[in-house]
């Protein structure tokens, strides 16, 4: 365990719905990055925080995901009118520089 | 181009036996890389760091070449718990994401 909590473990969504994810990163580490893993592939950077400012989103990172870091502690990850295509693991992970600890992720099924 | 590419495998071994597998980047500013173990349907969990002189932890071993851009991961003496998939990670100075390979399969029977 590597202290990095995650909430839901699972989510069984229909499309069109808004789900929320949580990550509680390890409290000393003020670094905490949100990645996108599917089946058969590594995990995909979508965001990263330094304490509470967001300071990079990927690419994949559609104008329906928002992220928040809100007092720098903990974080979550929203996404709006899911799609099928967003099935996947969302991991977070955190960091006090270079190496990075995954908590256990949330496994999203968008029905 | 991917940023990471590794042979997927699935790299199927007895006990005891070793297995090497490799990984290649294209970022030639790389400057951190790791290791990471991920069974099925967990987080990757970091199995250990790649340091410019090579290093071993254990049973494993890992080198890098910076000339080739290859990162390389050694598995001694095999034992049934190493069966994984092995992750290849990469990191670029001032980057702060991490970039994935794709991960490479281990299988060890008994």
């Amino acid at each position: 365990d590597t202290g990095v909590s995650q909430d839901p473990r699972h989510k069984i969504t229909k499309r069109g719905q808004n789900v929320t994810f949580r990550c509680d990163p390890i409290s000393e580490h003020n670094r905490l990055y949100w990645y996108r893993q599917t089946l058969g592939q590594g995990p995909e950077f979508l965001t990263y925080f330094q304490n509470e400012a967001q300071l990079e989103k990927s690419r994949l990172l559609s104008d329906r995901f928002s992220a928040e870091r809100p007092k720098g502690s903990f974080s979550t990850l929203e996404i709006q009118r899911t799609e099928q295509g967003d099935s996947a693991m969302y991991l977070c992970a955190s960091s006090p520089q270079n190496e990075q600890f995954f908590g256990p992720g949330t496994r999203l099924t968008v029905l | 181009r991917k940023e990471v590419e590794q042979d997927p495998g699935p790299f199927n071994v007895p006990e005891g036996a070793t297995v090497a597998f490799n990984c290649t980047y294209s970022n030639s500013a790389s400057q951190s890389f790791f290791w990471y173990r991920q069974d099925c349907r967990k987080e990757p969990k970091l199995l250990m760091s790649v340091y410019s002189s090579g290093n071993e932890d254990g049973r494993f071993t890992a080198q890098l070449n910076r000339a080739s851009q290859y990162i390389s991961l050694l598995i001694r003496d095999s034992k049934l718990s190493d069966s994984a998939t092995y992750l290849c990670v990469v990191n670029i100075p001032n980057d702060y994401k991490l970039s994935f390979g794709a991960g490479t399969t281990v299988t060890v029977r008994a």
